[in-house]
């Protein structure tokens, strides 16, 4: 069964530093996997997903993730921080063409001015 | 504009008073599924459906149904709700077509908070 453990419930930053949010999944097949956020009082928007082309994936709003097959991580990255991405943030993993999402506990990013 | 629609976006109801959330996607999507969202679990399939008439459990269906009649439509039904379905609801909608914008993710809904004193 694929599972998705995100590493840190709350995470925070300074403005202008650098963010990682940290995701580990398990799957027994070559996953499929994402990043969503969640901003205060609305629905989940996705940032990126790692379909099975290039292991570094860039999304929306200046963030990247890795691939890493050896360490089972799909870490997220955004070189400087900004006030605006104070948001919950969601991995997830598909074994399957979009058919399920198993999501981890999310990690909540608070921007410090 | 492609989007999922939920209604209500809040609801406040009393247990065993039977509720329907509804759920539409303007998308031609094959796929959807209802999540809910609490705090500290992140969110958990409660059904999906891949096309129409075809349905299936997620990890925590107990006490919920739905129902798959068009392609569009999704609802979610709490026959006899109770406290501990109070929770965030999202419903979302995906394509398994490759290529395409909307391909491998899905389209969530801005969500239905319920509350079941």
């Amino acid at each position: 069964a694929q599972s998705v453990t995100q590493l840190g419930s709350h995470v925070s930053v300074s403005e202008g530093a650098l963010v990682l949010l940290r995701c580990n999944y398990s799957s027994s097949v070559p996953p499929y996997l994402f990043w969503y956020v969640q901003y205060p009082n609305q629905g989940l928007q996705l940032l990126l997903k790692y379909t099975s082309a290039a292991t570094l994936v860039k999304g929306i709003n200046g963030f990247e993730a890795e691939f890493k097959k050896s360490e089972t991580s799909f870490h997220l990255t955004k070189p400087s921080a900004h006030m605006s991405d104070a948001a919950e943030y969601f991995c997830a993993v598909s074994p399957t063409k979009a058919q399920k999402l198993v999501f981890g506990q999310g990690t909540r990013l608070t921007i410090n001015p | 504009e492609a989007q999922v629609t939920q209604n209500p976006r809040y609801l406040i109801t009393v247990t065993g008073k039977k509720l329907t959330v509804t759920c539409s996607q303007n998308m031609n999507h094959e796929y959807m599924s209802w999540y809910r969202q609490d705090p500290g679990l992140g969110l958990r399939q409660i059904y999906y459906s891949m096309n129409v008439e075809v349905t299936d459990k997620g990890d925590v269906p107990e006490g919920y149904k739905v129902s798959r009649k068009e392609k569009r439509n999704f609802p979610l039904i709490l026959e006899s709700p109770s406290p501990n379905q109070t929770s965030l609801y999202f419903c979302a909608s995906s394509s398994p077509r490759f290529g395409g914008p909307d391909s491998y993710g899905y389209t969530f809904g801005s969500g239905t908070r319920l509350t079941v004193v």
